[in-house]
């Protein structure tokens, strides 16, 4: 499989303000990246579909200006939750698809990041 | 879009005793995936199915890809204190394919 790191594993920050939060594919080299939402007691929502070299693709309900992704290498993607507000808050995991043909069949996460807007 | 229903949503067991858990959708799935999550941490990939039909062991994890293609189920034998944890199904459905995710079976061992 793939080994995923996020940074930070934790942000505090106030309302109005962006976070910027990293997801890194440590021993894969990922075209494609995917990032998900986990509100407390619930279950993960995919967000968006972060592309190298091309725009990213996002989920309906999603806003794109509000949730800006860059992935910047084959083994780099961010997130940055603009002009965050507390609604914002919750649990931001990235993942590292690995498949062939096309499919990727299997999914690798990275450990999360606790977002809290105060 | 696709939905997967997920059950039991909890489970209150004995440390020793065997756990099952299922998954259905209202859509056929090429690929049915099992994930376990501990509390604040991202989801394990625990069992990966890619034929209807295919019954899969990972140490005292079972889990079947059914038949029909819209469902499966999950099996724990003999229950240990570190199986405590939620456990989804998931499987392609999201968009570019991303993962679509049952709500979860959080299962609790009682000593």
């Amino acid at each position: 499989g793939a080994v995923v790191s996020q940074h930070p594993s934790r942000v505090i920050c106030k309302s109005g303000t962006s976070v910027k939060i990293e997801c890194r594919s440590l021993d894969f080299q990922a075209t494609t990246m995917f990032w998900y939402r986990q509100f407390p007691k619930q279950s993960l929502m995919l967000m968006a579909t972060s592309n190298e070299g091309s725009k990213a693709t996002y989920e309906q309900g999603v806003e794109k200006d509000k949730f800006l992704i860059n992935h910047a290498s084959l083994t780099l993607s961010t997130l940055t939750v603009t002009s965050a507000h507390p609604e914002d808050s919750s649990f931001y995991i990235c993942s590292v698809p690995i498949g062939s043909g096309g499919s990727y069949n299997e999914q690798f996460f990275g450990p999360g990041t606790r977002l809290t807007v105060l | 879009g696709q939905q997967l229903n997920q059950s039991p949503q909890s489970m209150f067991i004995q440390e020793g005793e065997d756990v099952s858990m299922n998954c259905t959708s209202s859509s056929i799935f090429n690929t049915w995936l099992w994930y376990k999550q501990d509390p604040g941490e991202g989801p394990v990939l625990l069992i990966a199915l890619y034929k209807a039909g295919e019954l899969t062991s990972n140490g005292r994890l079972t889990a079947q890809f059914g038949i029909t293609r819209k469902d499966s189920f999950l099996n724990i034998s003999a229950s240990i204190p570190s199986d405590v944890g939620i456990y989804f199904c998931a499987g392609p459905g999201g968009g570019a394919d991303g993962l679509t995710f049952g709500k979860g079976t959080h299962l609790i061992i009682q000593p």
